[in-house]
């Protein structure tokens, strides 16, 4: 059974540029998170698709959005990049019913984006 | 708002050495607390959890007790090995609130 799956792995892009990440989740799971990781930090929460729909947002601006397709699977889209949106881009998936996701989050391997 | 502070590394131990890393947190409520571990080129995995004051998370040898008086949720294994070398992140609540990680290197 294959874990959440990102692609591409890596990447580089140039300031100004866009960019789209993509995801397929577990299979089972219906919700997908997406997460940057900077450097040296911890990842940080930018939004959660469920039903097609983005139902929960953190502390990101509107150049970044994202997409949730029928078959459960997400896009991350950037517009105009920064030299500080280079970081690891991790995606992770849980089932619907649970009372709190953060139980059954499983997180895909990232996508390592580079903006020069 | 919410956060997770954590102890700086990295932390480097010999093989069958103790471990702690700390983790101190502030919040509204009593959220859920976690630990995720990332191995290099992996995905983030949950470690062990604890949803309540009190609870003692445990997996694979590793403990961490939620203490509401001391909003801590300290890491600990008795005794590790060459493989638990990785980041570790303390996380906290529903969206998973991290903190900065936490290098741990243990040498044969």
């Amino acid at each position: 059974d294959a874990g959440v799956t990102q692609s591409p792995t890596h990447l580089i892009k140039t300031r100004g540029q866009q960019v789209t990440l993509r995801c397929s989740p577990k299979s089972g799971h219906d919700t997908v998170s997406w997460y940057q990781q900077a450097l040296g930090q911890g990842p940080q929460f930018i939004f959660q698709y469920y039903e097609e729909e983005e139902r929960q947002r953190g502390n990101f601006p509107d150049r970044f959005s994202g997409h949730q397709f029928p078959n459960y699977s997400s896009e991350l889209n950037v517009n105009a990049l920064l030299l500080g949106d280079s970081a690891l881009y991790l995606c992770a998936s849980s089932p619907t019913g649970t009372s709190s996701g953060a139980n059954v989050l499983t997180f895909g391997a990232g996508s390592r984006l580079t903006v020069l | 708002g919410d956060s997770v502070t954590q102890m700086e590394g990295p932390v480097t131990l010999s093989e069958e050495a103790f471990l702690t890393i700390n983790c101190t947190y502030t919040a509204t409520g009593y959220p859920s607390l976690f630990w995720y571990v990332q191995y290099p080129g992996e995905g983030l995995q949950l470690l062990l959890k604890a949803t309540k004051a009190d609870d003692k998370g445990s997996n694979k040898g590793f403990e961490a007790t939620y203490r509401k008086e001391t909003t801590s949720f300290h890491l600990e294994k008795g005794s590790v090995q060459v493989s638990d070398s990785a980041v570790y992140f303390c996380a906290l609540g529903y969206k998973l609130i991290f903190g900065s990680g936490t290098r741990l290197l243990v040498r044969p």
